[in-house]
């Protein structure tokens, strides 16, 4: 059984990074074609995709959000970390991590989604 | 960046309606399309990929198709556990974008 929870902390103030951790089990990143993406929804609005790793350590970043994401894997722990850096209040969001499917930008296991609220 | 324009934004449903959502992408993707289903406070679930795809799992009434840069995503008999927002998706190139998505409730 493949699933995926995200864990973050709930509220985050303007400035900080911020630390998203998506734990997996029922796959392996190490294993030859898998990745795992991280997506993210506003409240009310559409989903935006942010950023991929693959099982060799190759990574794709959205460009609008390139310079302030770094994403990382540890195989050993079945764990996915994605950080972001210098958040503001529209960082706002529902942070999903999702397995892909097929293409590295397909995703067919999700998890079930963190709430970030960035304030002061 | 590749943008997705998805339509209607919203659509008056009954149960047992076949319903149409159209998505158009900004330049061509091939068939690197695909569709979810999302209800309030959960995650989207993978209905169709690669623009025709059905995903295991996924109920036979909906269908997509389309390639280049016009889909459809249809459902030919609207059941109650429909109701919810539809996004398209291409995964052709980064960033892999989103429509802005498509709510359909009871009329």
């Amino acid at each position: 059984q493949i699933t995926l929870r995200e864990s973050a902390p709930t509220l985050v103030k303007p400035t900080q990074t911020l630390t998203l951790t998506c734990s997996f089990s029922g796959f392996a990143l190490s294993t030859s074609g898998e990745a795992v993406g991280w997506i993210r929804q506003p409240p009310g609005k559409a989903l935006e995709w942010l950023a991929l790793i693959y099982w060799d350590d190759d990574k794709r970043y959205s460009p609008s959000l390139k310079d302030r994401l770094t994403i990382t894997k540890d195989t050993s722990k079945n764990q996915v970390v994605l950080t972001m850096a210098n958040v503001d209040p529209a960082d706002t969001a529902t942070y999903y991590c999702a397995r892909s499917f097929y293409t590295s930008g397909t995703y067919g296991y999700w998890g079930q989604g963190t709430l970030v609220t960035v304030s002061s | 960046d590749i943008q997705m324009t998805q339509s209607p934004s919203s659509l008056s449903t009954s149960v047992g309606d076949r319903v149409t959502i159209t998505c158009r992408a900004s330049q061509t993707i091939g068939n690197y399309l695909n569709w979810y289903q999302q209800k309030p406070g959960k995650a989207p679930q993978l209905l169709i990929y690669a623009a025709t795809s059905l995903q295991s799992g996924a109920p036979s009434r909906f269908s997509g198709s389309g390639s280049g840069t016009d889909f459809t995503l249809t459902i030919s008999s609207l059941q109650p556990e429909d109701f919810a927002t539809y996004y398209c998706q291409q995964s052709h190139t980064n960033p892999y974008s989103f429509g802005q998505g498509t709510e359909l409730d009871i009329k």
